[in-house]
């Protein structure tokens, strides 16, 4: 089936710091979507995004639709506690409305 | 937050029995989807709902089937639980705006654990 590599699997850093994960394919994506999920719940949209190309902030974070189509990535800046989680990207397809899902980047706050 | 719930939250049940996880959403929404997350697997999708009686296989069917009467009720049975059927499962729901999916809103997860 279709597959998304999401990178890193996980990061340990510093409260302050800037923080960078990405998506790649090899297929072509109409949509790009982050999400993050807290321990114990659902996943939660943070940007959506519907061209290639696009810049997208949420607050702290940023998003960017990459030109090929076929990745994303994401940023948050100044990284606070409240950040720690998992953060997933998904994908739509052309051919149908499903998402392709990555495995996730958990993001550690290091104390 | 989108109006999903998930019921039971919590289940420990035996292999060879079945289980069914129930999705209720207050949003009207038409298309509905059930997925599975394990650790190192992200989600992945068991079926989901277009419509009313309207349902299709998503990439881990097997074991799995639904069934939705109501627009505002989607449910997953497993005939025949198994122990690599522990897992959380999510219930999600989105509208469709021509070509480009709307956002998936998430319940808050069912965690199953068949012993």
């Amino acid at each position: 089936g279709q597959q998304l590599n999401q990178s890193p699997q996980s990061m340990f850093i510093q409260e302050g710091e800037d923080v960078s994960m990405n998506c790649t394919s090899s297929s072509i994506f109409n949509t790009w979507l982050w999400y993050k999920q807290d321990p114990g719940e659902g996943p939660v949209l943070l940007i959506a995004l519907y061209k290639a190309g696009e810049l997208t902030s949420n607050g702290r974070l940023t998003a960017q639709f990459g030109i090929t189509r076929k990745d994303s990535f994401l940023n948050i800046s100044a990284s606070i506690p409240s950040d720690v989680g998992i953060y997933f990207c998904a994908g739509q397809l052309n051919s149908n409305y499903q998402l392709i899902w990555g495995a996730g980047t958990k993001l550690i706050i290091k104390p | 937050d989108a109006g999903i719930t998930q019921s039971p939250r919590h289940k420990v049940t035996e292999t060879g029995t079945p289980v069914t996880l129930r999705c209720h959403q207050t949003e009207n929404h038409r298309y509905m989807y059930w997925y599975r997350q394990d650790p190192g697997h992200g989600l992945r999708l068991i079926h989901y709902s277009y419509g009313v009686k309207d349902t299709d296989k998503g990439e881990v069917s097997d074991g799995y089937s639904v069934s939705r009467s109501k627009t505002e009720d989607f449910l997953l049975t497993l005939e025949s639980a198994t122990s690599s059927q522990t897992s959380v499962y999510f219930c999600a729901i989105s509208q469709t705006s021509g070509r480009v999916q709307e956002t998936q809103y998430f319940g808050p997860g069912t965690r199953l654990l068949v012993l």
